[in-house]
């Protein structure tokens, strides 16, 4: 089965550090890129920050570009999201989901992999 | 890319159609004619699921009573007989460029 499994979230305060963490499985991870998505308490969807496979590529949303660093290890199966500078405003919950698939040519299937997401509050 | 859904809210008694409006900012074509636009299902509680992708191809395991259509910056999610497990927040996403932007969400009552 293919799944992902986040971990790593807990209670910051302003300005502190978190390390999220990303398990995947069912899948051959290292072919596909990886996203963080977030949500806000009774908001909607964010997307924060993508990884390609082989890390060519890391994206990033104005609002976390330069606190955020989203890294991965393919021989762990894991993505990592790196959050310094916290803010009040990045409390929410944080989702992984699986994106392209990388062949050597690229194929998008959308978001189709979720893991249940792990709770970062700053506070 | 700003991505605007209409309406936020939507009541549709079980049997009835519904329909969902996405409208890009910015074209969503890419290569081969292809527009990336996904639409997703979150249900009271759960973690976000995938009904769409490319506009119109639906995710594995999701009923043919979801379909998706349009192109360039005008998209519609259709769920042609709604029922009662189709209650939830559903979201348009592009994944035409990064950073890739949800519209606001259209919650679903029945």
């Amino acid at each position: 089965e293919r799944q992902v499994v986040e971990s790593g979230g807990g209670l910051a305060q302003p300005g502190g550090s978190l390390r999220l963490s990303c398990a995947a499985s069912g899948f051959t991870f290292s072919s596909y890129e990886m996203n963080w998505v977030r949500q806000a308490p009774g908001k909607g969807l964010e997307w924060i920050s993508s990884i390609t496979s082989r890390s060519h590529d890391k994206n990033y949303v104005d609002s976390v570009r330069g606190r955020f660093i989203i890294s991965r290890d393919d021989a762990k199966n894991s993505v990592f999201l790196q959050m310094s500078s916290l803010r009040v405003e990045d409390t929410a919950v944080y989702y992984c989901a699986r994106g392209t698939l990388d062949t050597g040519r690229y194929y998008y299937y959308g978001l189709d992999v979720w893991g249940r997401g792990t709770t970062v509050t700053v506070s | 890319i700003v991505m605007t859904q209409s309406p936020l809210s939507l009541s549709v008694s079980p049997g009835e159609a519904a329909s969902i409006s996405c409208i890009s900012s910015q074209s969503l074509l890419g290569s081969k004619g292809k527009s990336y636009l996904d639409w997703y299902l979150q249900k009271p509680g759960q973690t976000p699921q995938l009904l769409i992708y490319l506009s119109s191809t639906r995710a594995s395991g999701v009923p043919d009573r979801f379909s998706g259509s349009g192109s360039g910056t005008d998209f519609t999610l259709r769920i042609s007989r709604v029922e009662a497990d189709d209650v939830g927040v559903y979201f348009c996403m592009q994944a035409r460029q990064t950073p890739r932007t949800f519209g606001q969400g259209t919650k679903l009552e029945i």
